[in-house]
Protein backbone atom coordinates (compact mmCIF):
# COMPACT_ATOMS: atom_id res chain seq x y z
CA UNK A 1 0.00 0.00 0.00
CA UNK A 2 1.10 3.52 -0.26
CA UNK A 3 3.54 5.12 2.58
CA UNK A 4 3.37 8.43 4.08
CA UNK A 5 6.16 9.89 6.10
CA UNK A 6 6.09 13.14 8.12
CA UNK A 7 9.23 15.42 9.19
CA UNK A 8 10.29 16.35 11.44
CA UNK A 9 8.98 14.27 14.05
CA UNK A 10 9.11 16.17 16.79
CA UNK A 11 9.50 20.05 16.99
CA UNK A 12 9.73 22.66 19.47
CA UNK A 13 8.80 26.27 18.77
CA UNK A 14 9.40 29.55 20.57
CA UNK A 15 5.91 31.62 20.53
CA UNK A 16 6.11 33.47 17.53
CA UNK A 17 8.30 31.63 15.21
CA UNK A 18 7.37 29.86 11.74
CA UNK A 19 7.82 26.39 10.78
CA UNK A 20 7.49 23.89 8.04
CA UNK A 21 5.98 20.35 8.17
CA UNK A 22 6.60 18.23 5.55
CA UNK A 23 4.98 14.91 4.09
CA UNK A 24 6.07 12.31 1.90
CA UNK A 25 3.99 9.93 0.03
CA UNK A 26 4.60 6.79 -2.43
CA UNK A 27 2.33 6.93 -4.84
CA UNK A 28 -0.06 9.27 -6.95
CA UNK A 29 -3.37 10.59 -4.73
CA UNK A 30 -7.06 11.35 -5.36
CA UNK A 31 -6.94 13.21 -2.01
CA UNK A 32 -4.82 14.49 0.79
CA UNK A 33 -5.62 15.62 4.30
CA UNK A 34 -4.14 17.59 6.95
CA UNK A 35 -5.55 17.31 10.58
CA UNK A 36 -4.60 18.66 13.97
CA UNK A 37 -4.98 16.39 16.91
CA UNK A 38 -5.30 18.69 20.09
CA UNK A 39 -4.69 17.36 23.52
CA UNK A 40 -8.16 15.53 24.32
CA UNK A 41 -7.57 13.15 20.91
CA UNK A 42 -9.77 15.55 18.59
CA UNK A 43 -8.94 15.50 15.05
CA UNK A 44 -9.49 18.77 13.53
CA UNK A 45 -9.85 19.28 9.69
CA UNK A 46 -6.91 21.74 8.56
CA UNK A 47 -7.19 21.44 4.58
CA UNK A 48 -8.37 19.07 2.28
CA UNK A 49 -5.83 19.72 -0.60
CA UNK A 50 -4.71 16.76 -3.18
CA UNK A 51 -3.01 19.89 -5.39
CA UNK A 52 -2.14 23.57 -5.28
CA UNK A 53 -2.08 25.84 -2.62
CA UNK A 54 -4.66 26.99 0.62
CA UNK A 55 -4.60 29.05 3.21
CA UNK A 56 -6.67 29.42 6.08
CA UNK A 57 -5.11 32.53 8.67
CA UNK A 58 -2.01 31.58 10.08
CA UNK A 59 -2.21 28.30 8.38
CA UNK A 60 -1.42 27.42 4.57
CA UNK A 61 -0.97 24.71 2.26
CA UNK A 62 0.58 23.41 -0.62
CA UNK A 63 1.05 20.03 -2.22
CA UNK A 64 2.97 19.75 -5.18
CA UNK A 65 1.23 16.34 -6.65
CA UNK A 66 3.25 15.18 -9.52
CA UNK A 67 6.57 15.33 -6.73
CA UNK A 68 4.55 13.86 -4.38
CA UNK A 69 5.13 15.83 -1.56
CA UNK A 70 2.58 18.11 0.48
CA UNK A 71 4.03 21.40 2.72
CA UNK A 72 2.37 22.95 6.10
CA UNK A 73 3.03 26.02 7.02
CA UNK A 74 2.53 27.40 10.47
CA UNK A 75 3.16 31.25 10.63
CA UNK A 76 3.51 33.34 14.00
CA UNK A 77 3.17 29.87 16.23
CA UNK A 78 0.58 30.12 19.14
CA UNK A 79 0.95 27.88 22.03
CA UNK A 80 -2.77 26.91 21.05
CA UNK A 81 -0.90 25.36 17.94
CA UNK A 82 0.78 22.78 19.95
CA UNK A 83 -0.51 19.29 19.03
CA UNK A 84 -0.03 16.83 16.73
CA UNK A 85 0.02 17.44 12.62
CA UNK A 86 -1.27 14.29 10.71
CA UNK A 87 -0.94 13.88 6.96
CA UNK A 88 -2.94 11.26 5.14
CA UNK A 89 -3.48 10.65 1.87
CA UNK A 90 -5.85 8.22 -0.43
CA UNK A 91 -3.82 6.52 -2.98
CA UNK A 92 -5.31 6.61 -6.52
CA UNK A 93 -4.70 2.88 -6.76
CA UNK A 94 -7.25 1.87 -3.74
CA UNK A 95 -10.60 1.53 -4.61
CA UNK A 96 -12.71 4.04 -2.10
CA UNK A 97 -11.75 7.24 -0.70
CA UNK A 98 -9.49 5.19 2.28
CA UNK A 99 -7.09 7.33 3.98
CA UNK A 100 -3.60 6.42 5.20
CA UNK A 101 -2.07 8.26 8.02
CA UNK A 102 1.46 9.16 8.60
CA UNK A 103 3.34 9.05 12.09
CA UNK A 104 2.86 12.53 12.95
CA UNK A 105 4.36 15.65 13.64
CA UNK A 106 4.82 16.93 17.47
CA UNK A 107 4.72 20.17 17.66
CA UNK A 108 5.24 22.16 20.98
CA UNK A 109 4.90 26.19 20.87
CA UNK A 110 6.31 27.43 24.13
CA UNK A 111 5.34 30.73 25.32
CA UNK B 1 -24.71 21.62 13.63
CA UNK B 2 -23.88 18.97 11.17
CA UNK B 3 -21.33 16.12 12.60
CA UNK B 4 -20.69 13.27 13.96
CA UNK B 5 -21.06 11.79 17.81
CA UNK B 6 -19.26 9.28 19.17
CA UNK B 7 -20.49 7.73 22.61
CA UNK B 8 -19.61 6.91 25.30
CA UNK B 9 -16.14 9.00 25.46
CA UNK B 10 -14.92 6.13 28.14
CA UNK B 11 -15.33 2.62 28.16
CA UNK B 12 -14.14 -0.28 30.49
CA UNK B 13 -14.27 -3.34 29.34
CA UNK B 14 -13.40 -6.77 31.17
CA UNK B 15 -11.59 -9.83 29.69
CA UNK B 16 -13.90 -11.81 27.20
CA UNK B 17 -16.22 -9.32 27.25
CA UNK B 18 -17.73 -7.81 23.84
CA UNK B 19 -18.41 -4.31 23.18
CA UNK B 20 -19.59 -1.76 21.10
CA UNK B 21 -18.97 1.54 20.21
CA UNK B 22 -21.87 4.28 18.37
CA UNK B 23 -21.25 6.64 15.89
CA UNK B 24 -23.74 8.72 14.34
CA UNK B 25 -23.80 11.65 12.02
CA UNK B 26 -25.81 13.29 10.49
CA UNK B 27 -23.72 14.95 7.52
CA UNK B 28 -25.31 13.29 4.88
CA UNK B 29 -22.03 11.31 3.90
CA UNK B 30 -22.61 8.04 2.04
CA UNK B 31 -19.12 6.80 3.60
CA UNK B 32 -18.19 5.78 7.08
CA UNK B 33 -14.93 4.86 8.92
CA UNK B 34 -13.78 3.55 12.34
CA UNK B 35 -9.41 4.12 13.01
CA UNK B 36 -7.79 2.70 16.07
CA UNK B 37 -4.82 4.80 17.30
CA UNK B 38 -2.53 3.47 19.88
CA UNK B 39 -0.46 5.94 22.31
CA UNK B 40 2.09 8.26 19.80
CA UNK B 41 0.79 6.41 16.84
CA UNK B 42 -0.81 7.61 14.05
CA UNK B 43 -4.36 5.93 13.41
CA UNK B 44 -5.07 2.73 11.32
CA UNK B 45 -8.26 2.06 9.71
CA UNK B 46 -10.02 -0.70 10.68
CA UNK B 47 -13.24 -1.12 8.75
CA UNK B 48 -15.14 1.18 5.99
CA UNK B 49 -18.45 1.28 4.66
CA UNK B 50 -19.20 3.40 1.75
CA UNK B 51 -22.89 2.86 1.35
CA UNK B 52 -25.75 1.49 3.12
CA UNK B 53 -25.58 -2.38 3.46
CA UNK B 54 -21.88 -2.69 2.54
CA UNK B 55 -18.58 -2.82 4.29
CA UNK B 56 -15.19 -3.75 3.62
CA UNK B 57 -12.37 -4.44 5.98
CA UNK B 58 -9.63 -2.49 6.44
CA UNK B 59 -5.79 -3.03 7.90
CA UNK B 60 -6.49 -4.40 10.99
CA UNK B 61 -9.80 -5.75 11.19
CA UNK B 62 -9.60 -8.82 12.91
CA UNK B 63 -11.11 -9.11 15.95
CA UNK B 64 -14.11 -6.31 15.45
CA UNK B 65 -16.79 -6.51 13.66
CA UNK B 66 -19.37 -3.56 12.02
CA UNK B 67 -22.87 -2.92 10.41
CA UNK B 68 -24.36 -0.53 8.64
CA UNK B 69 -28.20 -0.79 8.50
CA UNK B 70 -28.63 2.92 8.20
CA UNK B 71 -27.08 5.73 6.43
CA UNK B 72 -26.32 7.74 9.72
CA UNK B 73 -25.33 5.00 12.34
CA UNK B 74 -21.76 2.78 11.41
CA UNK B 75 -21.56 1.27 14.99
CA UNK B 76 -18.15 -0.80 15.42
CA UNK B 77 -17.95 -4.15 18.09
CA UNK B 78 -14.65 -4.92 19.57
CA UNK B 79 -15.08 -8.43 20.52
CA UNK B 80 -13.10 -11.03 23.08
CA UNK B 81 -11.43 -12.26 19.89
CA UNK B 82 -9.76 -9.01 19.93
CA UNK B 83 -6.44 -9.70 21.84
CA UNK B 84 -5.24 -5.94 22.89
CA UNK B 85 -8.26 -3.93 22.44
CA UNK B 86 -7.05 -1.23 24.60
CA UNK B 87 -6.60 1.95 22.26
CA UNK B 88 -8.45 5.22 21.18
CA UNK B 89 -10.97 5.04 18.37
CA UNK B 90 -12.31 7.31 16.00
CA UNK B 91 -15.04 7.51 14.01
CA UNK B 92 -15.04 9.62 10.89
CA UNK B 93 -17.39 10.03 7.54
CA UNK B 94 -16.83 11.83 3.77
CA UNK B 95 -18.70 12.33 1.03
CA UNK B 96 -17.22 10.84 -2.20
CA UNK B 97 -15.15 11.83 -3.07
CA UNK B 98 -14.33 14.37 -0.63
CA UNK B 99 -12.39 15.18 2.89
CA UNK B 100 -12.92 13.35 6.26
CA UNK B 101 -14.94 14.51 8.92
CA UNK B 102 -13.97 12.99 12.51
CA UNK B 103 -15.89 12.13 15.89
CA UNK B 104 -14.42 12.89 19.01
CA UNK B 105 -13.08 9.47 19.64
CA UNK B 106 -13.90 6.62 22.39
CA UNK B 107 -10.90 5.51 24.55
CA UNK B 108 -11.40 1.95 25.49
CA UNK B 109 -9.83 -0.06 28.22
CA UNK B 110 -9.35 -3.51 29.03
CA UNK B 111 -9.86 -3.78 32.57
Amino acid sequence: GIQVEQSPPDLILQEGANSTLRCNFSDSVNNLQWFHQNPWGQLINLFYIPSGTKQNGRLSATTVATERYSLLYISSSQTTDSGVYFCAVDSIKAAGNKLTFGGGTRVLVKP
Amino acid sequence: DGGITQSPKYLFRKEGQNVTLSCEQNLNHDAMYWYRQDPGQGLRLIYYSQIVNDFQKGDIAEGYSVSREKKESFPLTVTSAQKNPTAFYLCASSPQPGGYTFGSGTRLTVV
